[in-house]
């Protein structure tokens, strides 16, 4: 069945980096455009990025354009998101999804000194 | 970046039947359709209807999405328990290049 993995979150601090990787499987992953979602301690979902499913295109929310990059390895059924200059604001649960279809179970990004 | 407006909550009787509505505008919802997720707490989101309102396989029948304008709107019939979760619209902003999302609706069932 549809399996989706995300690793790499952590307690970082302001303005440092860290990427987050999604590991899939039980489909088709080169076929999906794949998301990132993220949800603040006790707020709702904001969308954060989608990368189309051969990597040519990308979109990013304006909270994390010019600071996050979405990537993705077709060969190795991953995508990533390249965080840098984190914010305190950037704190959340962080969602990858398979379209809006299938969603993983997310990783805890804490940004704190 | 301007998301949907969701009502914050909306409380219904088991058995009874919510409507759920989400309004946007012509570059998102009024051209493109919406989605809907559930989440109970503690869990990830699940989709419910895709942006042309079809249901995902597994989803029950009681789950049903329709738009009318630039409002999107989620019927939920027969209310039961576990139907109590917070509930998001979402939709692609042409405008923007980005996906948008309500700021979800906490459904309680009396």
């Amino acid at each position: 069945q549809v399996q989706l993995v995300e690793s790499g979150g952590g307690v970082v601090q302001p303005g440092r980096s860290l990427r987050l990787s999604c590991a899939a499987s039980g489909f088709t992953f080169s076929s999906y455009e794949m998301h990132w979602v993220r949800q603040a301690p006790g707020k709702g979902l904001e969308w954060v990025a989608l990368i189309s499913y051969d990597g040519s295109n990308k979109y990013y929310a304006d909270s994390v354009k010019g600071r996050f990059t979405i990537s993705r390895d077709n060969s190795k059924n991953t995508v990533y998101v390249q965080m840098n200059s984190l914010r305190a604001e950037d704190t959340a649960v962080y969602y990858c999804g398979a379209a809006f279809d299938s969603w993983g179970q997310g990783t805890l990004v804490t940004v704190s000194s | 970046q301007a998301g949907l407006t969701q009502p914050p909550s909306v409380s219904k009787g088991l058995r009874q039947t919510a409507t759920l509505t989400c309004t946007g505008n012509s570059n998102n919802v009024g051209n493109q359709g919406a989605a809907w997720l559930q989440q109970h707490q503690g869990h990830p989101p699940k989709l419910l209807s895709y942006r042309n309102y079809n249901r995902p396989s597994g989803i029950s029948e009681r789950f049903s999405a329709s738009r009318s304008g630039n409002t999107a709107s989620l019927t939920i019939s027969g209310l039961q328990p576990e139907d109590e979760a917070d509930y998001f619209c979402s939709s692609w902003d042409s405008s923007l290049s980005a996906w948008v999302f309500g700021g979800g609706t906490k459904l309680t069932v009396l």
